[in-house]
């Protein structure tokens, strides 16, 4: 069946710029997960999702950060005010409850000029 | 909080050699454990897990055995292969909690 998926693959742009991220999880997941990998580490967490709500977003940054997932199914990121720190690869992944397996989608690199 | 150490690469290996590549934890809880691995160019995948004390995962002949009174996680593998070249990244989760991933080992395997 179809994994998690992530669009766009690559986003340029320049700081000060507001991007979206998206994820389509697999279907009938439902808890959805955000990371942030930076180069040579590991995912970092940034909010997860129990169906439509956060059930964690104590990994966000700042509040330029935001994510929704209004119908339990896709989810969007969302950055304010990008910043040159913000580029990274942003990690999604969907897994059929909390604590089961993570299947991770391929990502998104962003990169803020 | 919770913690995942693993140990610095990068690892460089012939091939047909033994692999191991450390991991411990520091954990509220119970947690369960895995190994995640990524392939050049690809995604982060699940390569085995364990989810109480004592048991082993394994996966593709890599193993790794869930060592409560050492809090480790070892993995191991006997005769590694050109193809098994990736970064590997132990993680743990625990009730309640999100997971929680180690830094990465990067294990290059040469002809």
């Amino acid at each position: 069946g179809a994994g998690v998926s992530q669009t766009p693959s690559n986003k340029v742009t320049e700081k000060g710029k507001y991007v979206e991220l998206r994820c389509d999880p697999i279907s009938g997941h439902t808890a959805l997960y955000w990371y942030r990998q930076s180069l040579g580490q590991g995912p970092e967490f940034l909010i997860y999702f129990q169906g439509t709500g956060a059930a964690d977003d104590s990994g966000l940054p700042n509040d330029r950060f935001f994510a929704v997932r209004p119908e339990g199914s896709v989810s969007t990121l969302k950055i304010q005010r990008t910043e040159r720190g913000d580029s990274a690869v942003y990690l999604c992944a969907s897994s059929l409850a909390v604590r089961d397996t993570q299947y991770f989608g391929p990502g998104t690199r962003l990169t803020v000029l | 909080g919770n913690s995942v150490t693993q140990m610095e690469g990068p690892v460089t290996l012939s091939e047909e050699a033994f692999l191991t590549i450390n991991c411990t934890y520091t954990a509220t809880g119970y947690p369960s454990l895995f190994w995640y691995v990524q392939y050049p160019g690809e995604g982060l995948q699940l390569l085995l897990k364990a989810t109480k004390a004592d048991d082993k995962g394994s996966n593709k002949g890599f193993e790794a055995t869930y060592r409560k009174e050492t809090t480790s996680f070892h993995l191991e593998k006997g005769s590694v292969q050109v193809s098994d070249s990736a970064v590997y990244f132990c993680a743990l989760t625990t009730y309640g909690q999100n997971f929680v991933f180690g830094p990465g080992t990067r294990l290059s395997v040469l002809p």
